[in-house]
């Protein structure tokens, strides 16, 4: 089982919905990464975090340490926002090594016009 | 400032041959990371590089992986010979100093026939 889950595996919205992504972790973690892919594109982290919740543009993540879990929101969403996105966590309390960085299978969102 | 750059951006190469795949983190940033996504997959640490050093190296597949980086700036990653196994989407990202954020590469897509 992967130590990081995330839901839904994929997920169609039609323009202007609110879409949220979901990941769960069952290990140890001193930060928690938002990753966003295009297709044939590459890696874009959205947003690093250890705690609360952060915002930028439309995008929204929230993490809760306690529960083990994270979740990206989109507002109003645009097709422009179709991509795979992908959580990805750093294992261990210690923040001096984040070379053990866990990753989610991604959510691919599709975002109708 | 330039990020990540990755080369080539892809490279289908036919088994038992060798590839080398090369990453130029963002100036400045000691810490490099090699990644691998293969096919259904979630993406894996393969290793990190602090300077030329190899921090850790624990996620390399094994000895037909080999990685440099002379110098302390770009890094090589040399797959020989190649499997049809090695396919998928190979990433590098970099970052100024453990436990911040990583910038990722576009990739470098291998395919072996």
């Amino acid at each position: 089982k992967n130590e990081v889950e995330q839901s839904p595996q994929n997920l169609t919205a039609q323009e202007g919905e609110f879409i949220t992504i979901n990941c769960s972790y069952s290990v140890g973690i001193s930060a928690l990464h938002w990753l966003q892919q295009h297709p044939g594109g590459g890696i874009v982290s959205l947003f690093m975090l250890s705690s609360g919740k952060k915002k930028h543009g439309r995008l929204i993540a929230t993490i809760n340490i306690q529960e083990k879990h994270s979740s990206l929101h989109i507002t109003a969403s645009h097709p422009r926002d179709s991509a795979v996105y992908i959580c990805a966590v750093l294992k261990g309390f210690r923040r001096y090594n984040n070379n053990d960085m866990r990753f989610g299978a991604g959510t691919r969102l599709t975002v109708k016009p | 400032e330039a990020g990540v750059t990755q080369f080539p951006s892809h490279s289908v190469i036919e088994k038992g041959q060798t590839v080398t795949l090369r990453c130029d983190p963002i100036s400045g940033h000691d810490n490099l990371y090699w990644y691998r996504r293969v096919m259904g997959k979630e993406i894996k640490f393969l290793l990190h590089f602090v300077k030329e050093s190899k921090q850790d190296e624990s996620g390399m597949p094994n000895n037909r992986f080999l990685a440099e980086r002379t110098g302390g700036t770009y890094s090589t990653l040399k797959v020989q010979p190649a499997e049809l196994e090695d396919s998928g989407v190979y990433f590098c990202a970099s970052s100024q100093g453990t436990g911040v954020e990583q910038y990722f590469g576009p990739g470098t897509r291998l395919t072996v026939t």
